[in-house]
C-alpha cells in the first residue's frame, strides 16, 4: 500500500515561515492535499490539488511539490496556526485514500 | 451551508455491531462520493472506506475490508457505515467528509462531520 511520510513535528517562531514536507513515491503524479486539524476539533482543508487554496485560508498557506516531496508552507507564522498537519492523496493503483502520518506545527 | 452530522457512536463489546450515520445538508447530497475516516485516540487520521454518488462502487481500507460496510440513502440524504466484529483497535472517531468534485470519489475531501465516537470494550 502506499505510504505518505511526514517529520512527527516542527517548531516555528511566530512571524517565520514554517515547512511541513510529506513524502512518497513518485508522489510528483499524484495529487497532495493538506489538512489542518486544531485541537478536539475536525480537521479543515487547507491546500488542495497540490497548490490550491479553499476560500477562507489565509495566503500565507501555500502548497508545492517535486517528484517525490510535497510541501506546505505557513508564512509570517501565528499562534492560531499552531495545530496537527496531514497530507492526503488518493492512490488510484490501490482504489485508497491515504494519509500521511501527521506533523504537530509548534508556534514558539 | 454544508453540514455532515455523524451519530451513532457509543460503547460496544468486541465482537458485537454497531451502525453509524452521517446526515448530509445544505448541498446536493446524491451528486458527491462521501468518506469515512477515522481516528484513534492521539493517533493521525485513517481512511477507512469510500462510496461514489450512486452507490455503484465502494472502496475500503485493509483493515476493515470484509467486517465494514459503506451505504447510503440519497433519498434521506444520509451515509451509512455498517460495523461488523468490532475490535479494540477500532476504537476511534469515525468522520465523514465529502469530496470537493462530487463524482470522483479521488477528488480532495472538502468538508467533514464533527465526527462521533465508536469506543469499543469488555
Amino acid at each position: 500500500s502506499y505510504v505518505l511520510t511526514q517529520p512527527p513535528s516542527v517548531s516555528v517562531a511566530p512571524g517565520k515561515t514554517a515547512s511541513i514536507t510529506c513524502g512518497g513515491n513518485n508522489i510528483g503524479i499524484k495529487s497532495v492535499h493538506w489538512h489542518q486539524q486544531k485541537p478536539g476539533q475536525a480537521p479543515v482543508l487547507v491546500i488542495y490539488y497540490d497548490s490550491d487554496r479553499p476560500s477562507g485560508i489565509p495566503e500565507r498557506f501555500s502548497g508545492s511539490k517535486s517528484a517525490n516531496t510535497a510541501t506546505l508552507t505557513i508564512s509570517r507564522v501565528e499562534a492560531g496556526d499552531e495545530a496537527d498537519y496531514y497530507c492526503q492523496v488518493w492512490d488510484g493503483s490501490s482504489d485508497a485514500g491515504v494519509f500521511g502520518g501527521g506533523t504537530k506545527l509548534t508556534v514558539l | 451551508q454544508v453540514q455532515l452530522v455523524e451519530s451513532g457512536g457509543g460503547v460496544v463489546q468486541p465482537g458485537r455491531s454497531l451502525r453509524l450515520s452521517c446526515a448530509a445538508s445544505g448541498f446536493t447530497f446524491s451528486s458527491y462520493a462521501i468518506h469515512w475516516v477515522r481516528q484513534a485516540p492521539g493517533k493521525g487520521l485513517e481512511w477507512v472506506a469510500v462510496l461514489s454518488y450512486d452507490g455503484s462502487y465502494k472502496y475500503y481500507a485493509d483493515s476493515v475490508r470484509g467486517r465494514f460496510t459503506i451505504s447510503r440513502d440519497n433519498s434521506k440524504n444520509t451515509l451509512y457505515l455498517q460495523m461488523n466484529s468490532l475490535r479494540a483497535e477500532d476504537t476511534a472517531v469515525y468522520y465523514c467528509a465529502r469530496v470537493y468534485s462530487g463524482y470522483d470519489s479521488g477528488s480532495p475531501i472538502d468538508h467533514w462531520g464533527q465526527g462521533t465516537l465508536v469506543s469499543v470494550s469488555s
